[in-house]
């Protein structure tokens, strides 16, 4: 099993560009979520899907818009980049068993937007 | 919303015990965790500690949990250069399975 995969790994952009940050997960988890991670900021969600079919806002959506594809598959789209969203992006998955709400992560995609 | 805070920067040598400290708002969480983030990679679970409980420990990990002041901790003993990271709190409530993290410490080990 893979977990939790995502790419591409890095990636430039100029203002204004758009691109999809892909992310797929391979444990038939029902939940998904994209965060971002900033310097002295944590992680902060973005959006997030609780099931095939169904995607709510996070803390920070403004800018992003999402795609839950599949019960596998959450992108994250920005239509219209801005340097603001310069960041390192996280999807992750919630264990339904287990530890409860433990999150999985994937590797991250470190993006950079001039 | 839920607020977590944490120190930014913690250095401490090899072989010495490190304490990261957490302070959070919602008393209602029901689970607090510890992530650790190595460098270039995603969080991966640590530990984690029941709001009923006080103290958790696992091998060289000692969670201790405050609910009067809000307040989590984390000891690693005998730190290792291996424990170099960044270490987040995070709290768990909600019913859809909210996860709040903290603004992360960065823990540097000095050989």
């Amino acid at each position: 099993n893979a977990g939790v995969t995502q790419t591409p790994k890095f990636q430039v952009l100029k203002t204004g560009q758009s691109m999809t940050l892909q992310c797929a997960q391979d444990m038939n988890h029902n939940s998904m979520y994209w965060y971002r991670q900033d310097p002295g900021m944590g992680l902060r969600l973005i959006y997030y899907s609780a099931s095939e079919g169904t995607t709510d806002k996070g803390e920070v959506p403004n800018g992003y818009n999402v795609s839950r594809l599949n019960k596998r598959e959450f992108s994250l789209r920005l239509e219209s980049a801005a340097p603001s969203q310069t960041s390192v992006y996280f999807c992750a998955s919630p264990s339904p068993i287990g530890v409860y709400n433990e999150q999985f992560f994937g590797p991250g995609t470190r993006l950079t937007v001039l | 919303g839920e607020d977590v805070e944490q120190s930014l920067f913690l250095s401490v040598r090899e072989g010495d015990s490190s304490v990261i400290n957490c302070t959070y708002t919602d008393s209602s969480s029901t689970y607090l965790y510890w992530y650790k983030q190595e460098p270039g990679a995603g969080l991966q679970l640590l530990t984690y500690i029941f709001s009923n409980m006080d103290m958790k420990q696992d091998q060289r990990l000692t969670v201790l949990l405050n609910k009067k002041d809000k307040h989590l901790s984390l000891r690693i003993a005998d730190t290792q250069t291996g424990d170099s990271a960044i270490y987040f709190c995070a709290g768990a409530s909600g019913g859809y399975q909210k996860v709040t993290f903290g603004t992360g410490t960065k823990l540097q080990v000095i050989p």
